[in-house]
């Protein structure tokens, strides 16, 4: 059973708009949640990351992600996009029971100038 | 302190042939996990070393297997190469285990394309 999920494959958004990349995971206990972005030919970076505490979670680069317990979410959020910002982004999930990393399937961000 | 580092960066082989491929951690870091990203399958955990030892493994076949070092080096070898083998592997480090909840740094990949 797919644990994560980003429903959106690509997104395209104009420089200095906001932006909202979506991620539901599936996952019974408390999960770990992560958000990481892949610039083409690059590893991954960790943007930021929630385990407990304030829902609310501050990144670098200026991103930020909220945790919904109730909708199973973990939404990445973006002010004004920089061109800087197009890449690949991943959302995954620490299944702590297993020591495992599910990731997303990843949603693709084009910013246009 | 150095990045994760991964060698080969890219890599040919042919059906039937194994390989070998080396993640050194960032200094200081015990566990190294080995991911395989494929565009149609995405990005999959294959396992996690923890001071010398795996500790956990994803669904893949035996032939693929790893090993870790003293000095936390880790490599992974995968034998009878398919076609689907072909990707790029990653390693990422953290100070301690994976169930933790360290942070991850990844490397920059081995692009392996099998023939």
């Amino acid at each position: 059973a797919q644990s994560v999920t980003q429903p959106d494959i690509h997104i395209t958004v104009s420089e200095g708009a906001s932006l909202e990349l979506r991620c539901n995971y599936s996952y019974g206990a408390t999960p770990y949640l992560f958000w990481y972005v892949q610039s083409p030919g690059q590893g991954l970076q960790l943007l930021l990351k929630y385990f407990s505490g304030d829902t609310l979670v501050q990144g670098i680069k200026g991103f930020e992600a909220e945790f919904k317990r109730s909708q199973s979410s973990f939404n990445l959020r973006k002010p004004s996009v920089h061109w800087s910002d197009a890449a690949e982004y991943f959302c995954a999930v620490l299944k702590t029971s297993y020591d495992k990393v599910i990731f997303g399937p990843g949603t693709s961000l084009s910013v246009i100038p | 302190k150095a990045g994760v580092t991964q060698t080969p960066r890219y890599l040919i082989k042919t059906r039937g042939q194994q390989v070998t491929l080396s993640c050194s951690p960032i200094s200081g870091h015990r566990s190294v996990s080995w991911y395989q990203q494929t565009p149609g399958q995405g990005l999959q955990f294959l396992f996690e070393y923890f001071s010398e030892t795996q500790r956990n493994k994803g669904n893949f076949p035996g032939r693929f297997s790893g090993r870790q070092f003293s000095n936390s080096r880790s490599e992974m070898n995968v034998s009878t190469l398919e076609l689907g083998d072909s990707a790029l592997y990653l390693c990422a480090s953290s100070p301690g285990r994976l169930g933790l909840g360290d942070t991850q740094y990844f490397g920059p990949g081995t692009r392996l394309t099998v023939l």
